[in-house]
């Protein structure tokens, strides 16, 4: 079982908005600004998408953004494109001896 | 461009040993943190853990699930990580992922030096395969 729960997956037409979410504790997502999205394709490594809570990283596309309540984490992408289906993976910091903890992941699927 | 290339995966029987190494280019190697993060067969990703630059003291830090077992080092005049892996299980049977972090910095709002805590580039990867 992951530290961080995220939903198996989601779905969403092109052109349409998606938002995943991320739920952690006070021990990682809501007590540090230290959350980060991974887009992974499959038989791909992962790529970085968002760190800091809501910062892109050069390249990244504009449609992707991130945001945080309490202990729960989100990525949104905003006009989604066929090539967003993936798997999305966000990662915290964490006060426990693990240092980071990932979410089990989820499957975005563009119908 | 900045490349890692992971390399070392293999078949190997529970109990034995295997070192992975992870090869970096197009960036100053010693200046940034090296991270293993790996991924079971249809799984999520686990971080494994760690070393910071030797600016920062070139420290470990592991996950519980390997502490103990698997050891991180690096050779900055080479620009390689390793991650040796010692007394395997088969559930250590995984995709291996290095995976680069920038190095630490000042934290206005603590006041502190802290780690980044997230992953700017990764190799493609090693598999590892711990099974009789």
């Amino acid at each position: 079982q992951s530290a961080l729960t995220q939903p198996a997956s989601v779905s969403g037409s092109p052109g349409q908005s998606i938002t995943i979410s991320c739920t952690g504790t006070s021990s990682d997502v809501g007590g540090y600004n230290y959350v980060s999205w991974y887009q992974q394709h499959p038989g791909k490594a992962p790529k970085l998408m968002i760190y800091d809570v809501t910062n892109r990283p050069s390249g990244v596309s504009h449609r992707f953004s991130g945001s945080k309540s309490g202990n729960t984490a989100s990525l949104t992408i905003s006009g989604l494109q066929a090539e967003d289906e993936a798997d999305y993976y966000c990662s915290s910091y964490t006060s426990s001896s693990t240092r980071v903890v990932f979410g089990g992941g989820t499957k975005l699927t563009v119908l | 461009e900045v490349q890692l290339v992971e390399s070392g995966g293999g078949l190997v029987q529970p109990g034995r040993s295997l070192r992975l190494s992870c090869t970096a280019s197009g960036f100053t190697f010693g200046d940034y943190a090296m991270n293993w993060v790996r991924q079971a067969p249809g799984k999520g990703l686990e971080w494994v853990g760690f070393i910071r630059s030797k600016t920062y003291g070139g420290t470990t830090e592991y996950a519980a699930s390997v502490k103990g077992r698997f050891t991180i080092s690096r050779d900055d005049s080479k620009s390689v990580a390793y991650l040796q892996m010692n007394s395997l299980k088969t559930e250590d049977t995984a995709m291996y992922y290095c995976a680069r972090e920038q190095g630490m910095y000042y934290d206005i709002f603590t006041g502190l030096m802290v780690d980044p805590n997230f992953f700017d580039n990764w190799g493609q990867g090693t598999l590892v395969t711990v099974s009789s």
